[in-house]
């Protein structure tokens, strides 16, 4: 089975500063991975996947991730956070080639930033 | 392109009434689509993915009689909570997922908040 774990549940942050999220998985089978952002009265947005190409993957918004197999940990990154980046963030794990596509959501993760 | 719609943005319904949810695809054609649940300050828990022209297929635990969905077409989805109590009061959200040939992910709509009284 698999499981994704959100280490913080709030994170905050000095807007220009850089942001952190951490995230680790379970997954018997080669997972694919993904971070979503739940803006308040808005739909989820995918920033990015990972979905066994390259181990670093870069998303919209300046956030990147680094699936780290060693360390079941797919962290979200920003090296200057803004203050609209404040949202609930979701780490997402689906095992690769799944043909019911199903998506586990982690806890999530909210950030705030500070001016 | 890629949006998802959902009808109405929130609701208020008395308790023992029941409730659609739409969840349309506007500028693509989902033969899956998924519904989930979400509680205040809580992650989202997958209830049922619904398949075009097929029954939808039940998480563990999601009674099918209350949740009932329909996918009729490629671009609209259902869900109707029968016979609503205090209790289903929850944030649903559908996605769908583009048909092969597409990008092969999940568009989430912005979410329907049902307030059960």
């Amino acid at each position: 089975a698999q499981s994704v774990t959100q280490l913080d549940s709030h994170v905050s942050v000095s807007e220009g500063t850089p942001v952190l999220l951490r995230c680790n998985y379970s997954s018997s089978y080669s997972p694919s991975l993904f971070w979503y952002v739940q803006h308040p009265n808005k739909g989820l947005q995918l920033l990015l996947k990972y979905t066994s190409a390259a181990t670093l993957v870069k998303g919209i918004n300046g956030f990147e991730a680094e699936f780290k197999k060693s360390e079941t940990s797919f962290h979200l990154t920003k090296p200057s956070a803004h203050m609209s980046d404040a949202a609930e963030y979701f780490c997402v794990v689906s095992r690769a080639g799944d043909s019911s596509y199903k998506l586990i959501f982690g806890s999530g993760t909210r950030l705030l930033v500070r001016p | 392109g890629a949006v998802v719609s959902q009808h109405p943005s929130w609701v208020i319904c008395k308790s023992g009434t029941s409730v659609k949810i739409e969840c349309r695809s506007l500028d693509f054609q989902a033969t899956t689509m998924f519904w989930y649940r979400q509680f205040p300050k809580q992650s989202l828990m997958l209830m049922a993915t619904s398949n075009e022209g097929s029954k939808a297929t039940y998480e563990q635990g999601v009674e099918k009689d209350k949740f009932l969905i329909n996918h009729a077409s490629l671009t609209l989805s259902t869900l109707t909570v029968t016979s609503a109590h205090p209790e289903d009061s929850s944030f649903y959200i559908c996605s769908a997922r583009d048909r092969p040939g597409g990008r092969g992910e999940q568009y989430f709509g912005p979410g329907t908040r049902l307030t059960v009284t």
